[in-house]
Parts: structure tokens; sequence; C-alpha cells
């Protein structure tokens, strides 16, 4: 059973402060790491999708990094703004050989920006 | 609207019924995937398809459950005498493959009674 954790799982955040939260997972056999944002009442959304070690990603105020050989990935958002407020989630792809299967998510970090 | 849509969105039955979910993906995705979603959880793996093969069933996938994609394009899950235990969100996403992105759908919210 593979094991994604995030860390914190609820955040409180005050509009216009920047944040951070963690995705741990195995470092073995790593194929993808996938961070996606899922605002209530729509579909979970990708954010990004990360391949290799010390990958950085960055999309308008948010990035990502990626560490494959311990096993952690960070999210940051710059400069939070309420349309940020949503459920962060990381999900871990692993290799199996055949290729790529099924996403192994993570549990969220719900996040909340205060105005 | 060319993105994943699942039908319906909305299903209310009562224990030991049987219930049938749609997935219509992105129409040039060759991989569909089923997640279940629980209160609190993130989304849990259940099954994917390449075209109209399914390559993996997670353990979560109880004999009672069963998804087909015939002709490799949109796909149905199926759960037989639903418990209350299978009240759930059933989310459906496609993909080019590989480590690509996954695209979802809205969802299908299932509460057995």
């Amino acid at each position: 059973i593979l094991n994604v954790e995030q860390s914190p799982q609820s955040l409180h955040v005050q509009e216009g402060d920047s944040t951070n939260f963690t995705c741990s997972f195995p470092s073995s056999n790593f194929y993808a790491l996938h961070w996606y944002r899922w605002e209530t009442a729509k579909s979970p959304e990708a954010l990004f999708v990360m391949t290799l070690n010390g990958d950085e990603k960055k999309k308008g105020r948010i990035s990502a990094t990626l560490n494959t050989k311990e096993g952690y990935s960070y999210l940051y958002i710059k400069g939070s703004q309420p349309e940020d407020s949503a459920t962060y989630l990381c999900a871990f792809i692993m290799y199996s050989g055949g290729g790529a299967d099924g996403l192994t998510f993570g549990k969220g970090t719900h996040l909340i920006i205060q105005p | 609207d060319t993105g994943v849509s699942q039908d319906p969105r909305h299903k209310i039955t009562k224990r030991g019924q049987n219930v049938t979910f749609r997935c219509d993906p992105i129409s040039e995705h060759n991989r569909l995937y089923w997640y279940r979603q629980t209160l609190g959880q993130g989304p849990e793996f259940l099954t994917y398809f390449q075209n109209e093969a399914q390559l993996e069933k997670s353990r979560l996938l109880s004999d009672r459950f069963s998804a087909e994609r015939p002709k490799g394009s949109f796909s149905t899950l199926e759960i037989q005498r639903t418990e209350q235990g299978d009240s759930a969100m059933y989310l459906c996403a496609s993909s080019l493959g590989g480590v690509s992105e996954q695209f979802f759908g809205p969802g299908t919210r299932l509460t057995v009674l």
C-alpha cells in the first residue's frame, strides 16, 4: 500500500500572505508526481506534472518543487488571494514495469484565504 | 463542452439495488480512470482502461463492482447489491496516458440509504 501524506490538513491564511504545504511519498519506484486543485462544486484541476528530481514548476503565483530522493514535494502560493481557496491534492505515480498506472492521492490540504 | 462528463450527477438508491454510472472522456484520450472519494479522504484509485482494455483493478474494487469501456469510448461503472459503505463521490478521469495530467469529470455522488 502506497503512503502519500500531505500536511497540514487545513490552513487558514490571510489574504496577501504567502504559504506553502508539503506532500511526502515513497522514494522508490518513483514515476511522477501530480498536483491538483479542487475547488468546491468543481472538478479537480491539474496544476503541475513533475517527473525529475530537482524539478521546479511555476504557474502564476503558484510554484512547486520536487525531491524524489527523499520523497517530498512543496507547493508554494505567493500573495494568496480569495480565489486560491481550495483543496490541494498531490498524487503519486509508481513505476510498475508496465508504465504508469492510477494515481495514489494524499488526503489534501484544505486552504482557506481570509480577506 | 469538450471536457469529461459524468451521468448522473447524483444518485440516491436503497441498499441492495444495482446502480450504473456513465463517463464520457475527452475524445482523443485513450486512458480512462475511475476513482472513489469519501469525506475527508483523497480520491482512491479503482480501475483504469487503456482504450477498451481494463489494465488494472484496485483491491478496493470488490466483486460487486464492474467496469466496462466498450469500443474504447465511454465507460460504465456498475455496483451490484449496493451497501451503505458504497456511498461516495465516484470520479472519472481521462488522459493521454503515461505521466500526463488527468482531466476529471464532475463526479457522481452516490447515496445508499
